[in-house]
């Protein structure tokens, strides 16, 4: 079972920000958070991981709650390209830990 | 980044034939490969971990039997769908992860591939 949980759905206006929320609340002291995405017929693409610092690449950016029970992750102006599902995962960085997909969040940008 | 690749993008075959789809690592190595199956309005579910020179470690449920896979070098993972039926149409995509030192594996990023897509008439 997926360690994660994200609202099924989410839209927003392009050029908005869009702030993808995500529940890890059993997450190991070991785990990261990674973030990918899906867009429609594609393979996932890597996002953005962190540990429990806030991470910002050209991509996104990480916020990770002092707790680390959950995180949220922003696209700073989000474009019609964003559009795709967004999976949040827990995992350690081991040689070969799995990725375990949840449902993710379906993200619409609206023109 | 990292580029996987996946041959073939898509396949239709005839029920109780078997398909062969490949896995490759362009320019890194990967020691270990895994393979996902999503059906339509699904998630991923992984299927198996694919570990070079060795025999690969299925995910409950999945018949190993069924799904044979090979890990022949660093760089290619086959998955092959043997006497496959209309139930096996469904999207397989694979992930590797550079284990070649440096600081993508110290990342531990997974580099997807595009995905196959099987249809079993």
């Amino acid at each position: 079972d997926a360690k994660t949980t994200q609202p099924p759905s989410m839209d927003c206006a392009e050029g908005r920000a869009a702030n993808l929320p995500c529940n890890h609340s059993t997450i190991s002291g070991n785990e990261y958070v990674y973030w990918y995405r899906q867009i429609h017929s594609q393979g996932p693409q890597y996002i953005i991981h962190g540990l429990k610092n806030n991470e910002t690449n050209e991509m996104a950016s990480l916020i990770i709650t002092e707790d680390r029970k959950s995180s949220t992750l922003i696209l700073p102006h989000a474009t019609l390209r964003d559009t795709a599902v967004y999976y949040c995962i827990v995992a350690t960085n081991f040689g070969n830990e799995k990725l375990t997909f949840g449902t993710g969040t379906r993200l619409t940008i609206i023109p | 980044g990292a580029v996987v690749s996946q041959h073939p993008s898509w396949v239709i075959c005839k029920s109780g034939t078997s398909v062969k789809i490949e896995c490759r690592s362009l320019d890194f190595q990967a020691t270990t490969m895994f393979w996902y199956r999503q059906f339509p309005k699904q998630s991923l579910m992984l299927m198996a971990t694919s570990n070079e020179g060795s025999k690969a470690t299925y995910e409950q449920g999945v018949e190993k039997d069924k799904f044979l896979i090979n890990h022949a070098s660093l760089t290619l993972s086959t998955l092959t769908v043997t006497s496959a039926h209309p139930e096996d149409s469904s999207f397989y995509i694979c992930s590797a992860r550079d284990q070649g030192g440096g600081q993508r594996e110290r990342l531990n990023e997974q580099f997807f591939g595009p995905g196959t897509r099987l249809t079993v008439l």
